[in-house]
């Protein structure tokens, strides 16, 4: 069982918006602002997309975004994109004996 | 562009043990935190262990503490993991990343360790 809770599936159709949870506690997401998500294609590996919540890596369109709200945090990818169909999972450092990085279970986004 | 070359992986038998390598270029390997993540197939990512610039300071998930040691050797740009005492739950593609800030950033392209008998 991870230790973030993410949806399993999303989907949306080209040019539309759609957003990922990432569900954790006040050890982990809600107790710090480096929450990181990652976009992983078949076979690859993964890719740093958003960093600290909301910054983008240099090279990543602003079509990727993300936000905070208390435990949660969530990414949105806007105009989608058939090359955005990909896994996508969230990472946090947490402050938990035994674990200092937690992941999510990862969300599989489907571009219909 | 920052290169991160995994070595190591391969079939290994319940409780015994293998040494991961991973090859650093085209970035200044010594400034920067490494960190080992682990997928296994079909599943989500679990972050391993990580180290600091100079090796001083070691972190590692409960599942693995005790039988997994990460070191580095800034002369040579390469990052190891040794792992001991495997269990059939250790299968998994093992990715080597940096660690820039409370981000894992750049990331190799992983190692298969299978454990099996």
């Amino acid at each position: 069982q991870s230790a973030l809770t993410q949806p399993p599936s999303a989907s949306g159709s080209p040019g539309q918006s759609v957003t990922i949870s990432c569900t954790g506690s006040s050890s982990d997401v809600g107790g710090y602002n480096y929450v990181s998500w990652y976009q992983q294609h078949p076979g690859k590996a993964p890719k740093l997309i958003i960093y600290d919540v909301t910054r983008r890596p240099s090279g990543v369109p602003d079509r990727f975004s993300g936000s905070k709200s208390g435990n949660t945090a969530s990414l949105t990818v806007s105009g989608l994109q058939a090359e955005d169909e990909a896994d996508y999972y969230c990472n946090s450092y947490a402050d938990v004996s035994d674990v200092h990085w937690v992941f999510g279970g990862g969300t599989k986004l489907t571009v219909l | 562009e920052v290169q991160l070359v995994e070595s190591g992986g391969g079939l290994v038998q319940p409780g015994g043990s293998l040494r991961l390598s991973c090859a650093a270029s085209r970035f200044t390997f010594s400034s920067y935190w490494m960190t080992w993540v682990r997928q296994a197939p079909g599943k989500g990512l679990e972050w391993v262990a990580n180290i600091n610039e100079n090796g001083s300071e070691e972190y590692y998930v409960g599942s693995v503490k005790g039988r997994f040691t990460i070191s580095r050797d800034n002369t040579k740009n390469s990052l190891f993991l040794q792992m001991n005492s495997l269990t059939a739950e250790d299968t998994a593609f093992y990715y080597c990343a940096t660690h820039s800030g409370f981000r894992i950033h750049y990331w190799g392209q992983g190692t298969l360790v299978t454990v099996s008998s």
